[in-house]
């Protein structure tokens, strides 16, 4: 079973709509929560990390349900420059093995 | 700052060949990391270091080395190139502390085909 697990996509959106992604994980001993976003054929970036509480960045809001296991990304107003691959990221133990979801992908359209 | 710098960004190996992929780091983080990146199986964890003289296995080991003899520097070694190993490796570091606020830094990738 993998530890984080992601719908593949794609997402095609208009231009301003509202998307949303989810994620599960397996562990429920994992302790820190991310969303990264990848650009084709460029490295990841951190995109914002998620609490327990939920947090909003902007256009963005994360959120976390510990109980059911699983992360959500909300995205509003969506951009043409939105248009990239997700990454759900979280860790274990440590902290020191982050655990990639396989990623979803989104294209917003003109 | 440079940020995490990886070379070389493409390599075409034949199978058996050895190779050592280098990437280093210019924000003196404690923690560096190697990842590989497969169609359909997302990033995997190869081996990862906590500190210059400290490293520990991660998802995907088999097949590759690592040393930290350095903050800066955290090479990835292919003893015996194989197929299966074609991938795009990443190199990512990150403070040590409070994981939960840190972020990962990437270097650009290395494309690696074995053939």
């Amino acid at each position: 079973r993998k530890e984080v697990e992601q719908d593949p996509g794609p997402f095609n959106v208009p231009e301003g709509a509202t998307v949303a992604f989810n994620c599960t994980y397996s562990n429920s001993a994992s302790q820190s929560f991310f969303w990264y976003r990848q650009d084709c054929r460029k490295e990841p970036k951190l995109l914002m990390s998620v609490y327990s509480s939920g947090n909003e960045d902007g256009r963005f809001t994360a959120q976390l349900n510990r109980a059911s296991q699983y992360i959500s990304l909300l995205i509003r107003d969506s951009k043409l420059s939105d248009s990239a691959t997700y990454l759900c990221v979280v860790t274990q133990n440590t902290g020191n093995q982050f655990y990639f979801g396989t990623g979803t992908s989104l294209t917003v359209i003109p | 700052n440079a940020g995490v710098t990886q070379t070389p960004k493409f390599q075409v190996l034949k199978t058996g060949q050895s190779m050592t992929l280098q990437c280093a780091q210019d924000m003196n983080h404690e923690y560096m990391s190697w990842y590989r990146q497969d169609p359909g199986m997302g990033l995997r964890l190869i081996h990862y270091s906590v500190g210059a003289g400290i490293t520990d296995q991660g998802e995907v080991p088999n097949g590759y080395n690592v040393s930290r003899s350095t903050t800066e520097d955290f090479p990835l070694r292919l003893l015996s190139a194989a197929p299966s190993q074609t991938s795009v490796y990443f190199c990512a570091s990150r403070r040590r502390d409070s994981p939960g606020q840190q972020k990962l830094f990437f270097g650009s990738g290395t494309q690696l085909s074995v053939l």
